[in-house]
């Protein structure tokens, strides 16, 4: 089975700090997301990634950057966290770049900004 | 943007009725489809998917049915249990110049009473 392990299930931090979530899929894929999830506005793309080193514009990059320095490795930097993203962030895999492929999702990380 | 989006926030059926739970899209080019089912406190977990080439697939208590000519897609669960009862997201594959990425609806939440 594929998994997508994410570090942490719970964050607390505080407003101005640096923060780092990360995700490993052991599937060998070559697509990797970050979603943040908020009542009532599903799930909305932050970034992806093709291939190492390479990354996309999601819907919401904003205030968010992304490192992908291994294939099964992605992760999602907050550069100086604030209150409004205090979220569920979810971390995904697919198979492909082209083809049509399901994602995988790991547990989540709630990240609570204070 | 082009967006996908659910008809109904909650559905509450009974046990042992049919669900149906519907999903709008406005994307014509989409050509993949897919139905997640999200319980508390886990990820995203695939139930089905669909092919532009499809109206209809089949799967354990589970049918999604796609209607491209009014950009519609459905998922019916049959003998609804106590344990279907979650945040359902239809997504749609959607392309950019540098790959796929899914695309969610906002979740319908499922709610089976006995």
């Amino acid at each position: 089975d594929v998994k997508v392990t994410q570090s942490s299930r719970y964050l607390v931090k505080r407003t101005g700090e640096k923060v780092f979530l990360e995700c490993v899929q052991d599937m060998d894929h070559e697509n990797m997301f970050w979603y943040r999830q908020d009542p009532g506005l599903g799930l909305r793309l932050i970034y992806f990634s093709y291939d190492v080193k390479m990354k996309e514009k999601g819907d919401i990059p904003e205030g968010y950057s992304v490192s992908r320095e291994k294939k099964e490795r992605f992760s999602l930097i907050l550069e100086s966290a604030s209150t409004n993203q205090t979220s569920m962030y979810l971390c995904a895999s697919s198979a492909t770049r082209w083809g049509t492929a399901e994602a995988f999702f790991g547990q989540g990380t709630r990240l609570t900004v204070v | 943007g082009e967006s996908v989006g659910l008809h109904l926030p909650t559905l509450s059926v009974q046990e042992g009725d049919n669900s149906i739970i519907n999903c709008a899209y406005s994307n014509s080019a989409s050509d993949y489809f897919i139905w997640y089912k999200q319980e508390s406190g886990k990820g995203p977990q695939f139930i089905i998917d669909i092919r532009s080439n499809m109206d209809k697939r089949q799967g354990q208590r589970v049918t999604v049915l796609l209607n491209k000519t009014v950009k519609h897609l459905s998922l019916q669960i049959a003998a609804t249990q106590p344990g279907d009862s979650a945040v359902y997201f239809c997504a749609e594959n959607t392309r950019s110049n540098s790959g796929y990425a899914l695309n969610f609806g906002k979740g319908t939440s499922l709610l089976v009473t006995p």
